[in-house]
């Protein structure tokens, strides 16, 4: 069965300060892959999606970037981060047709000081 | 502008009660409808809506969509505390991209 992690689960950054959260999946190749960022009280928010190796989309202009070096992993970077970044980011993997569900791992709390 | 829309946004019951979420939306070109269960962490899947009038059934969970209407609802019968959570719903668009609704948190008392 497919298997999807997140980590780390929490984490707290200064303002300013470097970003990476990492996303791997297993059993499954070639899945298509998101970030997404959740607020309180609000919907998820579409940040990255990928479909194959090296293949970004991205929805939001912002300071984040992703990349996607091998099929079943995803990275969600930052060089410099700000305070309204802090949220739940959220990686998702989806079968390579984008008509079935997504599934999604734990998640990570990003907090910014 | 697309758009999904949730209600309620909040919900308490008691143990036993049965629940109906609701969830309308205006999206050009609709492909399907998700539904979720997010309780601290992770969104689990719980249906894939396509077709008007069909209702999906797991256990005490079913739902059912409304095409000319524009809606869907999320039922819940004899409501358990484990069933408390965070019910997500999802327009899947003409491009392929999921338009997430707020959520409606269900919290059940014992």
């Amino acid at each position: 069965s497919q298997t999807i992690h997140q980590w780390p689960a929490t984490l707290v950054q200064p303002v300013g300060s470097p970003l990476s959260l990492e996303c791997t999946v297993e059993g499954t190749s070639n899945p298509n892959l998101y970030w997404y960022r959740q607020a309180a009280g609000r919907g998820l928010q579409l940040l990255f999606y990928s479909v194959g190796i090296g293949q970004i989309s991205s929805e939001v202009p912002q300071n984040l970037s992703a990349s996607r070096p091998q099929d079943r992993q995803f990275i969600l970077s930052s060089k410099k981060l700000l305070l309204s970044d802090s949220g739940f980011y959220l990686c998702a993997w989806q079968e390579g047709r984008f008509n079935q569900p997504q599934h999604f791992g734990d998640g990570t709390r990003l907090s910014i000081l | 502008e697309d758009k999904v829309v949730q209600s309620p946004l909040s919900l308490v019951v008691h143990e036993g009660d049965t629940v109906t979420l609701n969830c309308s939306y205006e999206v050009t070109n609709f492909r399907s409808l998700l539904w979720y269960k997010q309780e601290k962490k992770a969104p689990t899947f719980l249906f894939m809506l396509t077709s008007s009038g069909i209702e999906k059934k797991s256990g005490r969970l079913s739902s059912i969509l409304d095409k000319k209407e524009l809606f869907s609802i999320l039922n819940i019968t004899a409501t358990q505390t484990g069933d408390s959570a965070i019910y997500l719903c999802a327009v899947l668009d003409s491009n392929y991209q999921l338009i997430w609704g707020a959520g409606t948190k269900l919290i059940i008392k014992p």
